[in-house]
């Protein structure tokens, strides 16, 4: 099992739809990313948190340490974030690394 | 402000040969991470540099070794080339070390071995 488990794997959603994408983990963190990477390969860090709840415009990401999950949401999903959506653990322990789930392929479509 | 660039764009080599990448960190930022996407695979950590010293590395062969300098530019160096070393090699900067501050990455380098 990875220590970093995303779901679904893949989402197809009309335009306009809200989007919950899940992240669960089995380590220790000091801190959680979520990344978005276009069909290009760039990556685009979306969010770093360590609790609670943040927003940026049409998203919102939240993490419940003690449930050691985090949910990445999207509301008035649009085609333009049609993307590839990444966790990534930051591990606790004095050697941190950075742990990744496998990922998320959202297709938006108009 | 600049953001973080990586050079070469795309590199081909064969297997058996070395080859370096390199990366340019935002100004200010003093932690540089690299990592591995192979074709259909995830994300995988390599290496992180912070202040000029090698401060983690992931589940890669010795093979597989960097530096950073003063300037806090870094390289990855791949020695004998294997097929599965094939893969798009990011290289992300931040300004708070230990994978505690919003990273931000580069283009990548996409090496192909043949």
């Amino acid at each position: 099992k990875n220590e970093v488990e995303q779901s679904p794997q893949n989402l197809t959603a009309q335009e306009g739809e809200f989007i919950t994408i899940n992240c669960s983990y089995s380590v220790g963190i000091s801190a959680l990313h979520w990344l978005q990477q276009h069909p290009g390969g760039g990556i685009v860090s979306l969010f770093m948190l360590s609790s609670g709840k943040k927003k940026h415009g049409r998203l919102i990401a939240t993490i419940n340490i003690q449930e050691k999950h985090s949910s990445l949401h999207i509301t008035a999903s649009h085609p333009r974030d049609s993307a590839v959506y990444i966790c990534a653990a930051v591990t606790q322990g004095g050697s941190e690394k950075l742990v990744f789930g496998k990922g998320t392929k959202l297709t938006v479509n108009p | 402000e600049a953001g973080v660039t990586q050079s070469p764009t795309h590199l081909i080599k064969t297997r058996g040969q070395q080859v370096t990448l390199r990366c340019s960190p935002i100004s200010g930022h003093t932690s540089v991470y690299w990592y591995q996407q192979a074709l259909g695979l995830g994300l995988q950590f390599l290496l992180w540099y912070d202040e000029g010293e090698e401060r983690n590395r992931g589940n890669f062969p010795p093979r597989f070794s960097g530096r950073q300098f003063p300037n806090y530019s870094s390289e990855l160096n791949v020695n004998a080339l294997e097929l599965e070393d094939s893969a798009l090699y990011l290289c992300a900067s931040s300004w708070l070390t230990g994978g505690l501050g919003e990273q931000y990455f580069g283009p990548g380098t996409r090496l192909t071995v043949t």
